[in-house]
């Protein structure tokens, strides 16, 4: 079975400064996709990023990218240039090529501070 | 386009207490879930479907049923509600496949009390 986790219950940043949230998996299986969600005060979950086990480039999104090092079964989220909306639970979550559903870690809340 | 839609938002129970929780997707997808959200848990799944008619479950289903009787539809039943069972619960869908991973798309949950 598949595992996730987030070592960080809580971070902090500065407004605009970057910020980066671990996460680690672990999965016997080659095929698989990795993904961000970002879950605001209004509790609506939000895709920020996903990336492709397969794809050795890491995903980038305008301020969010990822450093996906698959050997090490690593996949952080770095956040640029942070911005107070960003404010959130942030959930890492895998979903193997064989399965049908998501499997999530459990979550980081980043507070960004003006 | 409204995506997925979840009612009530809010609900509270006395314990013992039967309700149905609603969720409907107008994306066409295939495979619905339904997820419950606990502080330092993450989201966990309680049951899933990959069709009309079909139904499996996931990591914490007991207490729970489900029925999906319509490809856009898929209830969540509680028959005998415990305290245990408060949560937030995550209604979610997604294509069939893995093309492009085929992401959840969530509802906007629905905050259950147990007392």
């Amino acid at each position: 079975a598949q595992t996730v986790t987030q070592s960080q219950p809580e971070m902090s940043v500065q407004e605009a400064e970057t910020v980066t949230l671990s996460c680690t998996y672990d999965t016997s299986e080659n095929n698989y996709y990795l993904f961000w969600y970002k879950q605001p005060p209004s509790r609506q979950m939000i895709l920020v990023i996903r990336q492709e086990a397969y794809k050795q480039q890491n995903a980038t999104e305008n301020r969010f990218s990822v450093n996906f090092q698959k050997a090490a079964k690593s996949f952080s989220l770095k956040i640029s240039d942070s911005q107070l909306g960003d404010t959130a639970m942030y959930f890492c979550a895998i979903r193997l090529g064989s399965a049908r559903q998501l499997t999530f870690g459990s979550g980081t809340q980043l507070t960004v501070l003006p | 386009n409204a995506g997925v839609t979840q009612t009530p938002k809010f609900r509270v129970l006395k314990t013992g207490q039967s309700m149905t929780l609603l969720c409907a997707q107008d994306m066409n997808h295939e495979y619905m879930y339904w997820y419950r959200q606990d502080p330092g848990m993450g989201l966990r799944l309680i049951h899933y479907s990959v069709g009309e008619g079909t139904t499996a479950k996931g990591e914490v289903p007991d207490g729970y049923n489900v029925s999906r009787l319509k490809k856009q539809n898929f209830l969540l039943g509680l028959e005998s509600a415990a305290p245990s069972q408060t949560s937030v619960y995550f209604c979610a869908s997604s294509r069939a496949g893995t093309a492009d991973g085929s992401p959840l798309h969530f509802g906007n949950g629905t905050r259950l009390t147990v007392t």
